[in-house]
């Protein structure tokens, strides 16, 4: 059992739906970081939070370190956003332990 | 292009064949990573290096070598690979300790035939 675990795997959204990715991790971390990795393969930074929540633009992530969990969500969500997201706690210096994805299709 | 350039995208090799791919950052970065993203699989971490010195291998088989000339270039080098390390080859950097998040390059995908 990975120490991250990501839910969905799969996930279909028709465009403009709220969409909701889960993270739960069972090891101490210090943040958690929210990644997106588009087709080409290139992955981009979303967030990185260690309380609370934080937001940019439609995109909002959360944290709940008593309970090991967070969440990525996608308001008015739209193709562009169809992407893997990975979520990847801080175990340590340089390591971080990364959940398998969540695999996000938005049709039009 | 997100500060980390990887070369080349794509590479088809031969299991007798000697390759390297080539990781490349100017954001000032002290610490790169050589990542390993295989379908269906969480990435698992290679190699670290903080200033061009290696602090991570994670059991790495001897075919992956890698180099750190300086704090800005990483090489991972490859000899008589298995088709099952075809995967994607992703490099990073971080400040210090990774603690503020990495950059991430767009990754080699490698096919070994």
């Amino acid at each position: 059992k990975n120490e991250v675990e990501q839910s969905p795997q799969n996930l279909t959204a028709q465009e403009g739906e709220f969409i909701t990715i889960n993270c739960s991790y069972s090891v101490g971390i210090s943040a958690l970081h929210w990644l997106q990795q588009h087709p080409g393969g290139g992955i981009v930074s979303l967030f990185m939070l260690s309380s609370g929540k934080k937001k940019h633009g439609r995109l909002i992530a959360t944290i709940n370190i008593q309970e090991k969990h967070s969440s990525l969500h996608i308001t008015a969500s739209h193709p562009r956003d169809s992407a893997v997201y990975i979520c990847a706690g801080n175990s340590g210096t340089y390591k971080y332990i990364f959940g398998t994805g969540t695999r996000l299709k938005v049709l039009a | 292009e997100t500060g980390v350039t990887q070369t080349p995208r794509h590479l088809v090799m031969g299991m007798t064949n000697k390759k390297s791919l080539k990781c490349e950052q100017h954001l000032g970065h002290n610490a790169m990573y050589w990542y390993k993203q295989s379908a269906k699989k969480p990435l698992e971490l290679m190699f670290v290096y903080s200033l061009e010195e290696r602090v991570e291998n994670n059991s790495v088989p001897s075919r992956f070598s890698p180099e750190c000339p300086n704090s800005s270039h990483l090489f991972l080098h490859l000899h008589t690979l298995q088709p099952e390390d075809s995967a994607l080859y992703l490099c990073a950097s971080s400040g210090w300790t990774g603690d503020y998040g990495y950059t991430f390059g767009s990754g080699t995908r490698l096919t070994v035939v």
